[in-house]
């Protein structure tokens, strides 16, 4: 089963500073990466995705994420955050079920936490 | 809005009782899932359908049950729960295969189970 771990439980930052939340994934072939974010009593929203191409890819609220197959990793980076920043970063990874169907694996996630 | 609305926002039942979560989605997805959210755990995939198939994960325990009469509607049909099954249940919906166009997830039911 392909799998994503997310290295920090929570990430402590000041408001306007640079912000990099880590992620690694395990497996041998193609994948189709994720960031959702989560905001208190809400469900997940997507943040970007990296399918195939560019390894910089770009998504919503200034984020921005990296693909590296060599490192096997997909950092999430953001270079001046806000404090509606404030919430929790998960990181996924695709994976195919049965003959048509797919599901993605989560994280633990990565509670961002920005202060004045 | 997100396109995916979960119903009831939020439940409280006892260790005997029947519930249903209900998830809608009007996208014109063609595949839905539930994910069981708990404090400090991974989003665990508890069920999938894409295209009328089911596939589950077998370590879900059979005091749920899904059910999904068409593509539009996906209901967890819960009884005789845990108050380990309190959590947060989230339904999401997606379109394509392979992950390509990743998931619209609903707001959730926060289930407290005493």
């Amino acid at each position: 089963a392909q799998s994503v771990t997310q290295l920090d439980s929570q990430v402590p930052v000041f408001e306007e500073a640079p912000v990099e939340l880590r992620c690694n994934y395990s497996s041998s072939v193609s994948v189709y990466l994720f960031w959702y974010v989560q905001y208190p009593n809400q469900g997940l929203q997507l943040l970007l995705k990296y399918l195939s191409g560019s390894t910089l890819v770009k998504g919503i609220n200034g984020f921005e994420a990296e693909f590296n197959k060599s490192q096997t990793s997909f950092h999430l980076r953001k270079p001046s955050v806000h404090i509606s920043d404030t919430a929790e970063y998960f990181c996924a990874v695709s994976e195919s079920y049965g003959n048509s169907g797919y599901a993605l694996n989560f994280g633990k996630g990565t509670s961002l936490l920005v202060t004045p | 809005e997100t396109g995916v609305t979960q119903t009831p926002r939020h439940l409280v039942m006892g260790m005997t009782n029947k519930k249903s979560l209900k998830c809608e989605q009007h996208l014109g997805h063609n595949a839905m899932y539930w994910y069981k959210q708990s404090a400090k755990k991974p989003l665990e995939l508890m069920f999938v359908y894409s295209l009328e198939e089911r596939v589950e994960n077998n370590s879900v325990p059979s005091r749920f049950s899904p059910e999904c009469p068409n593509s539009s509607h996906l209901f967890l049909h819960l009884h005789t729960l845990q108050p380990e099954d309190s959590a947060l249940y989230l339904c999401a919906s997606s379109q394509g295969g392979a992950g390509s166009y990743g998931y619209t997830f609903g707001s959730g039911t926060r289930l407290t189970v005493v």
